[in-house]
């Protein structure tokens, strides 16, 4: 089966430049996370939607940041205009929410972003 | 102070022996708890759940201590692939939020 993927899986840019960020969660999936790591901070959650809908973005850093779940297999995770402090790894990981309980998260591989 | 803490390490552990690391949680209300590794420049993988009453998987058992707010991981017999970084996680019943610690880094060596 198909884990979460991500793309892309390196990307390199100038800074003030627009960085597109793209995911499909696992199918099936009704919650996904946009997360921010880096060796400073560690993983910061971003933002995360259930049934495509932003449930908390408290942790979206600015508002050069923002996401969208247009439907239930895609996500995006833009930043404009770009700046060196946002060079990190994003990652995205999607889970299902149930009651009761929460249930863990599966991470994709990730997109290591550098800006210049 | 963090929601979830963790000693970073690293945990110099030699090749066969038993290591064990606490996390402490802030949030009372935290309903689940889990444990992920993480290995450089890869993704968090879940390595396994903690349940209320402590829960075993192979060489790796994990405990919740409510009381005291904290859960904990013990690798035995270690081998050199656990060496990883061990995130802990906790979340409270509603809305599917995890809140991830720092990590903790275990270095195992021959």
């Amino acid at each position: 089966d198909a884990g979460v993927i991500q793309s892309p899986r390196h990307e390199v840019t100038e800074m003030g430049q627009e960085v597109t960020l793209r995911c499909k969660p696992i199918s099936g999936h009704n919650s996904l996370f946009w997360y921010r790591q880096t060796m400073m901070r560690g993983l910061e959650l971003l933002i995360y939607f259930n049934n495509n809908v932003p449930i908390d973005d408290s942790g979206m850093p600015e508002d050069r940041f923002s996401a969208k779940m247009p439907n239930a297999s895609f996500s995006t995770l833009k930043i404009q205009p770009s700046e060196p402090r946002d060079s990190a790894v994003y990652f995205c990981a999607s889970s299902i929410l149930q009651g009761g309980g929460n249930q863990p998260q599966h991470f994709g591989d990730g997109t290591r972003l550098s800006i210049l | 102070r963090k929601e979830v803490e963790q000693d970073p390490g690293p945990f110099n552990v030699p090749e066969g022996a038993t290591v064990a690391f606490n996390c402490t949680y802030s949030n009372s209300a935290s309903q689940s708890f889990f444990w992920y590794r993480q290995d450089c420049r890869k993704e968090p993988k879940l390595l396994m759940s903690v349940y209320s009453s402590g829960n075993e998987d192979g060489r790796f058992t994990a405990q919740l201590n409510r009381a005291s707010q904290y859960i904990s991981l013990l690798i035995r017999d270690s081998k050199l692939s656990d060496s990883a970084t061990y995130l802990c996680v906790a979340s409270k019943a509603a809305g599917n939020k995890l809140t991830f610690g720092g990590g903790t880094r275990v270095l195992v060596k021959p």
